[in-house]
């Protein structure tokens, strides 16, 4: 069965500093990974995705992730974080083929301190 | 495009109530979800469609019921309200059976008292 894990409940980081936030999955195959914010009370908005290719992915808001096969890591980094990304992040895996749905990690609440 | 669209954005049901959320979406997605998200526990799949008149469960699906009678439609049917079902509930689309994009509704937050 597929599963992803976010080893970090809470991270908080000054404005301006860098950012990584972790994900770990567990899948037979190379799976799809994705990479979801959450703003307090809002739905969920899709930051970058994985497919095959190249292993680093760029996403929306200045976001990058890097695919690594060997750690089963889909990490989220950010150069330089804003005020405007303190949300919830959630990492996703799903299969290449079938019917079922994405496997969500338990999420990552990011604080940003001026 | 609207995109995914849910209703009521929130709801309070008393224990043995019965209700039923809606989604809708107008981007003749195949495959649609519904998802409860619980705190620390990120989001679970309930049940999932791959088309009209196809429906299947997921990880949660005890006290839920779905149906899917047209592409744009996957109401969420709620029997006999638990507390245990106090949560966030979020609809979603994608257009096919692979792992595109997955679209998300901005939630129906439910409380059962």
């Amino acid at each position: 069965a597929q599963s992803v894990t976010q080893p970090d409940i809470h991270i908080t980081v000054s404005e301006g500093a860098s950012l990584e936030l972790r994900c770990n999955y567990s899948y037979g195959a190379t799976p799809y990974l994705f990479w979801y914010v959450q703003s307090p009370g809002q739905g969920l908005q899709l930051l970058l995705k994985y497919f095959s290719g190249d292993t680093l992915v760029q996403g929306i808001k200045g976001f990058e992730a890097e695919f690594k096969r060997s750690q089963s890591s889909f990490n989220l980094r950010k150069p330089s974080v804003h005020w405007s990304d303190a949300a919830e992040y959630f990492c996703a895996v799903g299969a290449k083929t079938g019917r079922r749905a994405l496997t969500f990690g338990s999420g990552t609440r990011l604080q940003v301190q001026p | 495009n609207a995109g995914v669209t849910q209703t009521p954005k929130f709801q309070v049901l008393k224990t043995g109530q019965s209700m039923t959320l809606q989604c809708a979406q107008d981007m003749n997605h195949e495959y649609m979800s519904w998802y409860r998200q619980d705190p620390g526990m990120g989001l679970r799949l309930i049940h999932y469609s791959v088309g009209a008149g196809i429906t299947d469960q997921g990880e949660v699906p005890n006290g839920y019921n779905v149906s899917r009678s047209t592409t744009e439609d996957f109401p969420l049917r709620l029997l006999s309200a638990a507390p245990s079902q106090t949560s966030v509930y979020f609809c979603a689309s994608r257009l096919g059976q692979t792992q595109e994009t997955q679209y998300f509704g901005p939630g129906t937050r439910l409380l059962v008292l």
